[in-house]
């Protein structure tokens, strides 16, 4: 069966360090994978989606970025983080030609 | 491009009282239709799923949705709620592109009282 893991699944952090959260997702190849944002109150926010190595959509300017190195592997980041960037963070796989998104842990991002 | 509506954002419900949390989804073809559920800190489980055929679709935890294409909704129901129901709920739709983006809603906090 397939699962996701999402680490660290907290993380405080001030303002102006680097960020680095991971996406691994096992039991399936070539999945299109995720990136939300869940702030407080609010519903969520695509951020990033792959399907496939290196390919890389943003849906919204920000100071975040994300890489997919690997198949199954989707990493969120950010040179220098700022106090906006506080939220859950969830990353999603999918199947090609599957049509309901699978859901990982989430990390609770905190900036002070 | 798709958008999700829940007019509502906070919900109070008696423990073995009806439920019915409300979807507007704007989309341009049929649309694929989510509903997922949230526990505090954790992340989200899909409820149930709509593509096509049977407008009355049955989820998990005897939670079932219809879809009403001409009223653009998809709400979901439980006929008797449990202090477990309590969590915050989303709707979604879904591209039907080979990119699989949702649009979510805003989500429905379900409080149940005793």
């Amino acid at each position: 069966s397939q699962t996701i893991h999402q680490w660290p699944a907290t993380l405080v952090q001030p303002v102006g360090s680097p960020l680095s959260l991971e996406c691994t997702v096992e039991g399936t190849s070539n999945p299109n994978l995720y990136w939300y944002r869940q702030a407080a109150g609010r519903g969520l926010q695509l951020l990033f989606y792959s399907v496939g190595i290196g390919q890389i959509s943003s849906e919204v300017p920000q100071n975040l970025s994300a890489s997919r190195p690997q198949d199954r592997q989707f990493i969120l980041s950010s040179k220098k983080l700022l106090l906006s960037d506080s939220g859950f963070y969830l990353c999603a796989w999918r199947s090609t030609g599957v049509n309901e998104q699978f859901f990982g842990p989430g990390t609770r991002l905190t900036v002070l | 491009a798709q958008s999700v509506t829940q007019p509502d954002i906070h919900i109070t419900v008696s423990e073995g009282a009806s439920l019915e949390l409300r979807c507007n989804y704007s989309y341009g073809a049929t649309p694929y239709l989510f509903w997922y559920v949230q526990s505090p800190g954790q992340g989200l489980q899909l409820l149930l799923k709509y593509f096509s055929g049977d407008t009355l679709v049955q989820g998990i935890k005897g939670f079932e949705a219809e879809f009403k294409r001409s009223q653009s909704s998809f709400n979901l129901r439980k006929p008797s709620v449990h202090w477990s129901d309590a969590a915050e709920y989303f709707c979604a739709v879904g591209t039907t592109d080979s990119w699989g983006k949702f649009q979510f809603g805003a989500g429905t906090q379900v409080v149940v009282t005793p």
